[in-house]
């Protein structure tokens, strides 16, 4: 199974939005409402930003939402901030056989 | 405080085996189903393997499979990760996460596997 297709990189200032893709296919993506999205800074550990396509954790600030349309889902941040500048992951239930799949990855830059 | 912790990671010959764990603590452990997620050096997010909460059911991931065991133990309130026939591209630091709804809601600070000789 093919990694999720995500942009290398995306970029904003500083009180701006951007919005990170996340491509698959109808037996992932396009399949489930279980696409999840995962914030990590250089050194740490992944952190649960966004569940079921749209839900926000416990703690997670209302300026990231997240959405789905056919097989490519969408992570919007609003009102970027410095801390913002992180590796996001998105991730997919893919059925009993493959279970989860993840995204490769897009580096975020705050500029 | 909700939280996991694992260990165990450590350098290990080509063909070597290695077992990883992870305490949990601050939820019912029983009633949750646990994954392993790997990162290589410099790479992104690679999903190994999944437990549900009673241990009766597990998957792998390709790679994997055959070659890893993902088991637990409920009254220790551990997971395990049994890495055999390991290979210079399992070296990775290795994850351990709660599962919430096909999501991984906590995370550990990870573990590292090195496979050289």
């Amino acid at each position: 199974q093919s990694a999720l297709t995500q942009p290398p990189s995306a970029s904003g200032s500083p009180g701006q939005s951007v919005t990170i893709s996340c491509t698959g296919t109808s037996s992932d993506v396009g399949g489930y409402n279980y696409v999840s999205w995962y914030q990590q800074h250089p050194g740490k550990a992944p952190k649960l930003m966004i569940y079921e396509v749209s839900k926000r954790p416990s703690g997670v600030p209302d300026r990231f939402s997240g959405s789905k349309s056919g097989n490519t889902a969408s992570l919007t941040v609003s009102g970027l901030q410095a801390e913002d500048e992180a590796d996001y992951y998105c991730s997919s239930y893919a059925g009993s056989n493959n279970f989860r799949i993840f995204g490769g990855g897009t580096k975020l830059t705050v500029l | 405080e909700v939280q996991v912790l694992e260990s165990g990671g450590g350098l290990v010959q080509p063909g070597g085996s290695l077992r990883l764990s992870c305490a949990a603590s601050g939820f019912t452990f029983n009633s949750n189903a646990m994954s392993w997620v790997r990162q290589a050096p410099g790479k992104g997010l690679e999903w190994v393997s999944i437990i549900s909460g009673s241990g009766g059911s597990t998957y792998y991931a390709d790679s994997v499979k055959g070659r890893f065991t993902i088991s637990r133990d409920n009254s220790k309130n551990t997971l395990y990760l049994q890495l055999n026939s390991l290979r210079a591209e399992d070296t990775s630091v290795y994850y351990c996460a709660k599962e919430r709804s096909y999501a991984l809601d906590v995370w550990g600070p990870g573990t590292t596997v090195t496979v050289s000789s």
